[in-house]
């Protein structure tokens, strides 16, 4: 399976401030996801990653919030703007090789904000 | 909507006694079912899907589709087996899956 790495590992932010989490996968994917997971919750998708064009959001995620970039196949990054405290969670960068392959998962970014 | 219910959040078990790790979704389409682990400090990753039917590290799952459920299982209990548990139903190829809360598995020795 794919190997994937996610930087950073975690961060504690003031509140205000923005972060941004990157994805690398050693290759291509056609499926890149973002999942978030607070604190005694299950995974939350936030959105697919799409090459080239704008990323799919699912409700309750937008893009003003959680912008999301992928230029290539290879590689994405995840952006948390204007961090509140309610932002702290677990954000997990996941691929599928194709579209008939289950997910894999980064080691996720665990991020604080004060 | 889709749904899975994980309704254990910590199951104790004694080292060497039957492990039943319980999941219920809903879903009115034809769902893929899988189960992911994560052991400390490691990453998320996949222990098996229903339509592999296989047993993987001994666990098998299997899809009863009258009870909506996909319960894990495993007949011997090992340490190694402490993990977190996920659940997890994918509908629409791999676009769309959700995952339930989880279950902590804690084996005694």
């Amino acid at each position: 399976s794919a190997v994937i790495s996610q930087k950073p590992s975690r961060d504690i932010c003031q509140r205000g401030t923005s972060l941004t989490i990157q994805c690398q996968v050693d290759s291509q994917v056609t499926m890149m996801f973002w999942y978030r997971q607070q604190p005694g919750q299950s995974l939350t998708l936030i959105a697919t990653a799409n090459q080239g064009s704008e990323a799919t959001y699912e409700s309750g995620f937008v893009i003003d919030k959680f912008p999301i970039s992928r230029p290539n196949l290879t590689f994405s990054t995840l952006t948390v703007s204007n961090m509140s405290p309610e932002d702290s969670s677990i954000y997990l960068c996941s691929v599928s090789a194709d579209y008939n392959s289950p997910l894999h998962f980064g080691n996720g970014t665990r991020l604080t904000v004060t | 909507a889709q749904r899975v219910t994980q309704p254990e959040k910590l199951l104790s078990v004694f080292k060497g006694a039957p492990v039943e790790l319980k999941c219920n979704y809903s879903y009115s389409g034809s769902p893929e079912l899988f189960w992911y682990v994560q052991y400390s400090r490691q990453r998320l990753q996949l222990l098996l899907r229903h339509i592999s039917r296989e047993s993987i590290k001994g666990f098998t799952a299997d899809l009863n589709k009258g009870e909506t459920s996909f319960h894990l299982k495993k007949p011997f209990a090992q340490e190694e087996d402490s993990a977190m548990y996920y659940c997890a139903l994918a509908s629409g190829g791999y676009q769309k899956v959700t995952f339930g809360i989880g279950t902590k598995l804690q084996v005694i020795p």
